[in-house]
């Protein structure tokens, strides 16, 4: 069964630090999900990879999908308190590319000293 | 908007009860699914289902039942509720299709005495 596996499993950055999770699947990955939850809450969508090489960016956090599509990374610059929460990367299991049904990392829980 | 809606957001079982976790979406959404979270575990799939009369077993469906009986709703029935099930669980839907975002519920936190 495919697993996926998140370092560093948490972070303390200080604000306005650049830092990097990674997200590395044992199969290959036809669709790959960043999410982020803040502590006790649901989970929001951050973005979608599908193609090998693809880089997605939104405000300051950029994700990246390897060439081999086993590996992605999420990159967050100049990290603010608001950026704190847990990251999860989550890949779907049929590899039909729709996030009807997922597996996840164990996430990345991050935390950003002011 | 509503998006998807978990009730309760609370619950305390005895081992051995039964219960009900709802789930309901209005966006008329065909895939949903259950997952429970627990520290250090992340997100496990339980249950999904495609469409109304459709579902299926994820990674960890034993001591759970679900029906699909609509479109919008998607409950998550625990049969003889055990320590093992206390987690925080949460529900999402989608659409049908590559790189359609999940929606998630604000989860049901669940504690089995």
């Amino acid at each position: 069964s495919q697993e996926l596996e998140q370092s560093p499993q948490s972070l303390i950055v200080q604000e306005g630090k650049n830092l990097t999770i990674n997200c590395t699947s044992s199969k290959t990955l036809y669709g790959l999900y960043w999410y982020k939850q803040k502590y006790g809450e649901g989970l929001i969508f951050l973005m979608m990879l599908q193609k090998g090489g693809e880089e997605k960016s939104h405000e300051k956090i950029t994700a990246k999908l390897d060439e081999k599509k086993q590996q992605s990374s999420l990159h967050i610059t100049a990290s603010q308190p608001s950026h704190a929460g847990i990251y999860l990367c989550g890949a779907d299991i049929n590899y039909g590319g729709s996030q009807g049904n997922l597996i996840f990392g164990k996430g990345t829980k991050l935390s950003v000293k002011p | 908007n509503a998006g998807v809606t978990q009730t309760p957001k609370f619950q305390v079982l005895k081992t051995g009860q039964s219960m009900t976790l709802q789930c309901a979406q209005d966006m008329n959404h065909e895939y949903m699914s259950w997952y429970r979270q627990d520290p250090g575990m992340g997100l496990r799939l339980i249950h999904y289902s495609v469409g109304a009369g459709i579902t299926d077993q994820g990674e960890v469906p034993n001591g759970y039942n679900v029906s699909r009986s609509t479109t919008e709703d998607f409950p998550l029935r625990l049969l003889s509720a055990a320590p093992s099930q206390t987690s925080v669980y949460f529900c999402a839907s989608s659409y049908r299709g590559v790189g359609a975002e999940a929606f998630f519920g604000q989860g049901t936190r669940l504690t089995v005495v």
